[in-house]
């Protein structure tokens, strides 16, 4: 199943370092998000982008810096961040971005050391 | 905004037994009731999900409730088998989902043969 994809599927980084994170979905869907999932805690909506512009910036700190060129693909780029930082970041998509269905990408596993 | 808790946090049942996650939502204009499902290093992927016009909905072994008066709502799987293992998110969401998905912490079931 190639629906959503994600890269890299794991990723190890310094706090000073630079790195992003790519997702893609090939389904049409309008709608892409970011989630950040950390152990025992529920799925935390990071960002939304519906058609390449952004509607959703559920309070996340500027460390993190969403990137949407088109609707078929999404971007996270990381600059300082922080051991507590480190999750698993999930990108998904919606056919539309209040459409019921999320379908997700297999995440990528941020460490931050 | 919506809050989701989820009990239990962990489930543990022996092959062929029922499981009961119960999921209770803050929002009484919260419509939709997702369930998603989590594999182990995998995505989580919708398994089923109700609106709020339905008390019922049944698909296979798996059946989820709703008590919009009470503001909770369990997943049901029946005859347990060990591919049922994995971590179960529900969520709540307003219109129809979409970047309005509120999700619970979720649980852990592990089904033992």
């Amino acid at each position: 199943e190639t629906g959503v994809t994600q890269t890299p599927r794991h990723l190890v980084m310094g706090m000073t370092n630079k790195k992003s994170l790519k997702c893609e979905q090939h389904l049409g869907h309008n709608a892409m998000y970011w989630y950040k999932q950390s152990a025992k805690k529920p799925l935390e909506l990071m960002f939304v982008y519906n058609f390449k512009e952004q509607t959703e910036n559920n309070s996340v700190p500027s460390r993190f810096s969403p990137e949407c060129p088109n609707s078929s693909h999404l971007f996270l780029h990381l600059h300082t961040l922080q051991p507590e930082d480190s999750a698993l970041y999930l990108c998904a998509s919606s056919q539309e971005v209040n459409t019921g269905e999320l379908f997700f990408g297999e995440g990528s596993r941020l460490t931050v050391l | 905004g919506e809050n989701v808790e989820q009990h239990p946090s962990t489930l543990s049942v022996q092959e062929g037994d029922s499981a009961v996650i119960k999921c209770t939502y803050s929002d009484s204009a919260s419509n939709y009731f997702p369930w998603y499902k989590q594999e182990l290093g995998k995505r989580p992927q919708l398994i089923i999900d109700i609106r709020s016009n339905v008390g019922e909905k049944k698909d296979q072994r798996i059946a989820v409730t709703l008590n919009k008066t009470a503001k909770h709502f369990s997943l049901h799987i029946t005859e347990t088998q060990p591919e049922d293992s994995a971590v179960y998110f529900c969520a709540a969401s307003m219109n129809t989902g979409g970047f309005k998905t509120i999700f619970g912490a979720g649980t852990r079931l592990f089904v033992k043969a």
